[in-house]
């Protein structure tokens, strides 16, 4: 199975920060990443596939890269609306589908 | 475009529940599903998927032998049988639509229902 390891597990940051969050495979999934944010309560929510592709509506201040086992999800101008858990998943060699352990963005 | 999950609540440990998930909006047919669970402040655990027909399912290890997806199209609806629960099945169950083609590795789960909650308890 692909392991999928975030880093870091938790981190603090101000409104109008800039933040990066890494997500490392196992092995390589070539293109195959995903991110998504979740809200305290709330169902995950896709915000980018194929490592770099936005899904509709989502701010253009996310962005994402990488290939191979290294990726990367940026938030630029962190917004309140931002605070949240972020996971990365693999979609590449499957079955299972695989999650990271989940990046917590807090308020500093 | 909804997704809308039931059939959770509180079961003995080795129990069985049977989750329900109705689908509107969308052509269901057209979709792989899956069922992604979380235990209480824990990560997102992918469970089971089907492809579009329910010609071909699979299982997470954790699951397997216990756990079985189904769907109905006629109904849009989706399903999993839990059997030989135990408490560390208890999370939130989500049924997740699949946005790409399993096998091709270009997928990820573009819609979500609310989630039921699961508790295997005594």
């Amino acid at each position: 199975d692909i392991q999928l390891t975030q880093s870091p597990s938790s981190l603090s940051a101000s409104v109008g920060d800039r933040v990066t969050i890494s997500c490392r495979a196992s092995q390589s999934i070539r293109r195959y990443l995903n991110w998504y944010q979740q809200k305290p309560g709330k169902a995950p929510k896709l915000l980018i596939n194929d490592v770099s592709t936005l899904q509709s509506g989502v701010p253009s201040r996310f962005s994402g890269s990488g290939s191979g086992t290294d990726f990367t999800l940026t938030i630029s101008n962190l917004q309140p609306e931002d605070f949240a858990t972020y996971y990365c998943q693999q979609s590449y060699e499957t079955p299972p589908i695989t999650f990271g352990q989940g990046t917590r963005l807090d308020i500093k | 475009l909804q997704l809308v999950e039931s059939g959770g609540g509180l079961v003995q440990p080795g129990g069985s529940l049977r989750l329900s998930c109705t689908t509107s909006g969308f052509r269901f047919s057209d979709y792989w599903m899956s069922w992604v669970r979380q235990a209480p402040g824990r990560g997102l655990e992918w469970v089971a998927n089907i492809k579009q027909d329910g010609s071909e399912y699979y299982h997470v290890d954790p699951v397997r032998g216990r756990f079985i997806i189904s769907r109905d199209n006629a109904k849009n609806s989706l399903y999993l049988q839990m059997g030989s629960l135990t408490a560390e099945d208890t999370a939130v169950y989500y049924c997740v639509r699949e946005k790409g083609d399993f096998w091709s590795g270009d997928d990820a789960f573009d819609l979500w229902g609310q989630g039921t909650m699961v508790v295997v308890s005594s």
